[in-house]
């Protein structure tokens, strides 16, 4: 079964930086995932594609701040120089044929 | 600029049924795939429905499987969700989600800003 887990929460100052991670279920660390923000009270935002050799592709305006990278299963996205606009909940995403699925999300916090 | 609009959220009474709308503009709606995905108060992000570029292959979780139906309508650069039987647990903001090929096997890449079906009596 197409599993991604994250954890609930992370959090770091403001200006320092923040590594998040969705890890695969066990059978699919191959599988390319998604990266999506949404802040409070938003629609979701594309933050990039990242494939399991690390390689990733951002969305439109997405600043260089906003980094992927991947080992085995694990599919993390780094926030780097954090700022408070960048408090909000991240989701990891990935797909297969007839199905997509999306991890629990994780709640970054700007302190 | 990529615009996804959704419509035709409200409040329906339990086994009712609602239509939504998703109007796309700013990219060539045929050749991409297109889903709706919820999320219910408080909640985190759930896949509903996936459709192709070309609207002859659907898909849908297993919630709402026999309940709702995707459709699109190319000329009318339109996304619809059909959804019958509703039940309370399908109270959720409803988004609209283009994705980055014309295969419902790819990620979203631009999303709406969703509406809100409540199912109460």
């Amino acid at each position: 079964q197409l599993v991604l887990t994250q954890s609930p929460s992370a959090s770091a100052s403001l200006g320092a930086s923040v590594k998040l991670s969705c890890t695969l279920s066990s059978g699919h660390s191959s599988y390319a995932i998604a990266w999506h923000q949404q802040r409070p009270e938003k629609g979701p935002r594309y933050l990039m594609r990242l494939n399991s050799d690390g390689s990733h592709i951002k969305g439109d305006g997405i600043p260089d701040r906003f980094s992927g990278s991947s080992s085995g299963a694990q599919r993390f996205l780094t926030i780097s120089s954090l700022q408070s606009e960048d408090e909000a909940d991240y989701y990891c995403q990935t797909w297969g044929t007839g199905i997509q699925v999306f991890g629990t999300g994780t709640k970054v916090t700007v302190l | 600029e990529v615009q996804l609009v959704e419509s035709g959220g409200g409040l329906v009474q339990p086994g009712g049924s609602l239509r939504l709308s998703c109007a796309a503009s700013g990219f060539t709606f045929s050749s991409y795939a297109m889903s709706w995905v919820r999320q219910a108060p408080g909640k985190g992000l759930n896949w509903v429905s996936a459709i192709n570029g070309g609207g002859d292959y659907t898909y849908y979780a297993d919630s709402v499987r026999a309940r709702f139906t995707i459709s699109r309508d190319n000329s009318k650069n339109t996304l619809y969700l059909q959804m019958d039987s509703l039940r309370a647990e399908d109270t959720a903001v409803y988004y609209c989600a283009k994705s980055n090929d014309f295969s419902s096997s790819s990620p979203a890449d631009y999303w709406g800003q969703g509406t809100l079906v409540t199912v109460s009596s």
